[in-house]
């Protein structure tokens, strides 16, 4: 049964320090996507890529956030330096283009 | 731009109620619908979807959807719902060659 794996599950940081989260896609997928959801701003779709290429990143705070997919099976979102409030449960999904979405467990963060 | 419109934020219902979430959305062309669920703690799965056919789409858990292309809608419905049907649910939408865009999500909020 294939299924998005995500690491770590929970993380728990100091403000300043900075934050990986690391997203294996579905093995075959061309698209993977990157979320954040929390309770005051819902779910927010950060970024996304296409055959490993950036498509939009627009949902993402740029001067500390960054995403990459250095290959087919790895993609990570960085926090540098990391704010309390980017405390939330960060989700990677895939899919093919156009098709459903699988959902990882999230990244549930912490910023103190 | 493609957006998507769940009228509900949050239902509360007593168990063996019925339940119909709305959801609505804006784009003209072919279209792909989804809705997931979150239950608590938890990560989005998908519950049920609507590519083409019949659009009376049937979903786990006893939960279906109708598809009215002349309402630019996709609602969701059970005829008795349960306890452990508490839990948010969200729409999206995918137009052919884009990316799937979310609702708000609705709060299903089932006393026992």
């Amino acid at each position: 049964d294939a299924r998005v794996t995500q690491t770590p599950r929970h993380k728990v940081t100091e403000m300043g320090q900075e934050v990986t989260m690391r997203c294996q896609p579905i093995l075959g997928h061309n698209t993977v996507f990157w979320y954040r959801q929390t309770m005051m701003q819902g779910l927010e779709l950060l970024a996304y890529f296409r055959n490993r290429a950036p498509l939009d990143d627009s949902g993402m705070p740029k001067d500390r956030f960054s995403a990459e997919m250095p290959d087919a099976t790895l993609a990570t979102l960085k926090i540098q330096p990391s704010e309390p409030r980017d405390s939330a449960v960060y989700f990677c999904a895939s899919g093919m283009q156009g098709w459903t979405q699988y959902f990882g467990p999230g990244t549930r963060l912490t910023v103190l | 731009a493609q957006s998507v419109s769940q009228h509900n934020h949050h239902v509360i219902l007593s168990e063996a109620a019925s339940l119909e979430l709305g959801c609505n959305y804006s784009y003209g062309g072919t279209v792909n619908l989804f809705w997931y669920v979150q239950y608590p703690g938890q990560h989005l799965q998908l519950l049920l979807k609507y590519f083409s056919g019949d659009p009376l789409v049937k979903g786990i858990k006893g939960f279906e959807a109708e598809f009215i292309k002349s309402k630019f809608s996709f609602n969701l419905r059970k005829p008795s719902v349960q306890w452990s049907d508490t839990a948010e649910y969200f729409c999206a939408v995918n137009a052919q060659g884009n990316d799937m865009r979310f609702g708000a999500g609705t709060r299903l909020t089932v006393k026992p």
